[in-house]
């Protein structure tokens, strides 16, 4: 069964410490996607990769890193610079050309700094 | 500067009755449209799209409009369910520049009350 996972579902974290975010896909989508959400700002775009070993910084990539070694898997590393990182974290995934739906996403990853 | 704009943030509608939501967009080179649907703590599910080529597609009870005159596209949802309660995004992409990116709206809140 294919699909998007992220975890943890949960994660605390305390301020000063770095913390990684873990998306895996198996639907052979050569996209991915991190996106951030906050109460009334809807979704705002991280960082981006098109294809193994290349990303793009997104509208709001400061204070965040990842990698893509793999295919399938684009982790997010949420660094000490990030001045707010309380939010809602959603990993996508898509085909190249997207394909009729759009993108697909995971549960979402809710990352509370204690 | 936001290219995907849903202005009201949340609609109550009775269940049964109908339930319009609006989105504008100012980027003439967007040429495709999706909606998603977002339930607390889970990530958005695809809904229904357009492409530029179609002024109305329908699917159930879900029916999606685009104006391309006016930079306007709507989801009306009739009959209107208590399940229909989420928030709902839309999004669009310039899929002729060969781009993979998705820009969201912030999102509307629909509460269906029975």
């Amino acid at each position: 069964d294919g699909g998007i996972t992220q975890s943890p579902k949960y994660l605390f974290r305390k301020e000063g410490q770095n913390v990684t975010l873990s998306c895996e896909q198996n639907l052979n989508h050569d996209a991915m996607y991190w996106y951030r959400q906050d109460p009334g700002q809807g979704l705002r775009l991280i960082y981006y990769s098109q294809i193994v070993n290349d990303f793009q910084k997104g509208d709001i990539a400061e204070g965040y890193s990842v990698s893509r070694e793999k295919k399938e898997s684009f982790p997010l590393t949420v660094t000490s610079a990030q001045k707010n990182p309380t939010a809602f974290y959603l990993c996508a995934s898509s085909p190249q050309g997207m394909g009729n739906y759009g993108y697909t996403f995971g549960s979402g990853t809710r990352l509370t700094v204690v | 500067d936001q290219q995907v704009k849903q202005n009201s943030p949340s609609l109550s509608v009775q269940e049964g009755r109908i339930s319009i939501l609006n989105c504008d967009y100012t980027n003439s080179m967007f040429d495709y449209f999706l909606w998603y649907k977002k339930y607390p703590a889970e990530g958005p599910t695809f809904l229904i799209s357009i492409s530029s080529i179609k002024d109305k597609n329908e699917d159930g009870r879900f029916t999606v409009f685009l104006n391309k005159s006016a930079k306007h596209l709507s989801l009306h949802i009739v009959p209107s369910q208590p399940g229909d309660s989420a928030v709902y995004f839309c999004a669009a992409s310039a899929t002729q520049t060969g781009a993979n990116n998705l820009f969201f709206g912030t999102g509307t809140r629909l509460t269906v009350i029975p």
